[in-house]
Parts: structure tokens; sequence; C-alpha cells
């Protein structure tokens, strides 16, 4: 077990739907990071928060927006779903930003299935 | 371009063989490389991580390789057994602009025959 939960496990949706998902990190860790894992493809980055703050944006798409809460955990918003966004995504933490040496703890992840 | 390639794209060897995955990236500069073990369905576990200045770092029968020169590092397995199944994934951190940033490698996929 990692310390980082992801809820929720599976998800199932239609095209143009909104859903959330929710993180929250390893007790401590200030940083989250959110991935996203397409059928046979690697990890794309998409976004990292450190202390409530965005810090970092990768590969995310317009229609997708996070924020991090006072409280450290983190939501994923994925608004007006296409068939494409069907994907695992997962959540990591850390205790800071990316810093050498330091370990990603990732959670088991959402499966979004959009239909 | 920043880029982390892996070899082979899956494996599948017998249980107790050996093998040896590689990883060769492109990214400057650079910070430090790990290798994260993937089961299916669930999230990496990182295995090792290795800065400029290690060229070798084992964690049990996992020993991972660096050459910061020719910008290649491997993932060696002994011993293979059937828990070692999964996607291994190289993952590369370098320093961007503003912060650190980190790319993955898509993975090999290793699968474990009895």
């Amino acid at each position: 077990d990692s310390g980082v939960t992801q809820t929720p496990k599976h998800l199932i949706t239609a095209t143009g739907q909104r859903v959330t998902l929710r993180c929250s990190p390893r007790s401590g860790d200030l940083s989250v990071y959110w991935y996203q894992q397409s059928l046979d493809q690697g990890l794309q980055f998409l976004i990292q928060y450190y202390n409530g703050e965005e810090r970092a944006k990768g590969n995310i798409l317009e229609r997708f927006s996070a924020q991090q809460f006072p409280d450290l955990h983190s939501e994923l918003n994925l608004s007006s779903l296409e068939l494409g966004d069907s994907a695992l995504y997962f959540c990591a933490s850390s205790p800071r930003p990316f810093a050498t040496n330091e370990k990603l703890f990732f959670g088991s992840g959402t499966q979004l299935s959009v239909l | 371009k920043n880029q982390v390639e892996q070899s082979p794209q899956s494996l599948i060897i017998l249980e107790g063989k050996n093998c040896t995955l590689q990883c060769n990236y492109t990214v400057s500069p650079f910070s430090n490389l790990r290798w994260y073990k993937q089961d299916t369905g669930r999230g990496p576990v990182s295995l090792t991580i290795m800065t400029f200045s290690e060229n070798t770092k084992s964690n049990g029968r996992y020993t991972a390789t660096l050459d910061a020169d020719t910008k290649q590092s491997s993932l060696h397995i002994t011993a293979s057994q059937l828990s070692d199944s999964a996607s291994y994934i190289c993952v590369v951190s370098y320093w961007g602009s503003s912060a650190s940033k980190i790319i993955f490698g898509s993975g090999t996929r290793l699968s474990i025959r009895p």
C-alpha cells in the first residue's frame, strides 16, 4: 500500500459528460501529480500541484482541470468527455516538488471508461 | 527533443532465468533516472533511483546500471520469479526552465513463464 488513495476505482460514463477524480496523498506529502495512461501507452504527465498551487503542467487538455485543496487532497475534473479519454488515471505524491532522490508514490488509479 | 526509449517492448522468459531491460534517453540537463515496476492495473512502484554520479544500484534481485556518458541505463533481473511479470518503466528527470521535469518511457512488458 503506497499510502496514496484514489477514488473511485472505476468510473463508467457517456460522451459529453463531466467527472471528478479524487486523490488523497500520503500523509505529509505536499506535492500531487496526475498522470494518464491509455491502453498500451506510457504514463503521460498531466499536471502537478505543490501545497495548493499549480507547479507544472504537462499534456493536459483544456477540457481537463485540477486543483489541490487546503487539506492537500486533489481533484481532477474531466469535462466534455470523449471516447479517447478512456484511460487509467493515476495520482502520485511526494513530500516536496520532484527533487533528486525523491520517490514518487502512486495510487492504484481510477479506470475511466467513456461509452 | 527530450525522449526516453525502452527496449524491448515486450519480453517472455522462463522462470529462473535472468534478463536485461534497456533504457536510452536524450534529456538534458540530466537529474536522475528511476526504474519502476507496474503490475497490471496497479500504480507503478519505485525500484531504483540513480543520480549522475551513480552507475549501479541494486534492490534485491534487481540491479540497475547507468552510463551517463552514453545516456543509457539497464535493469537486470536475476533468477526471475513469476511475480516479476509486470511492466518496467524507465523514468528520467531533468531540469527545465523553472522546475524539475519528468519523462516516462513506454515500458517493457515482461512475462515470466513457469
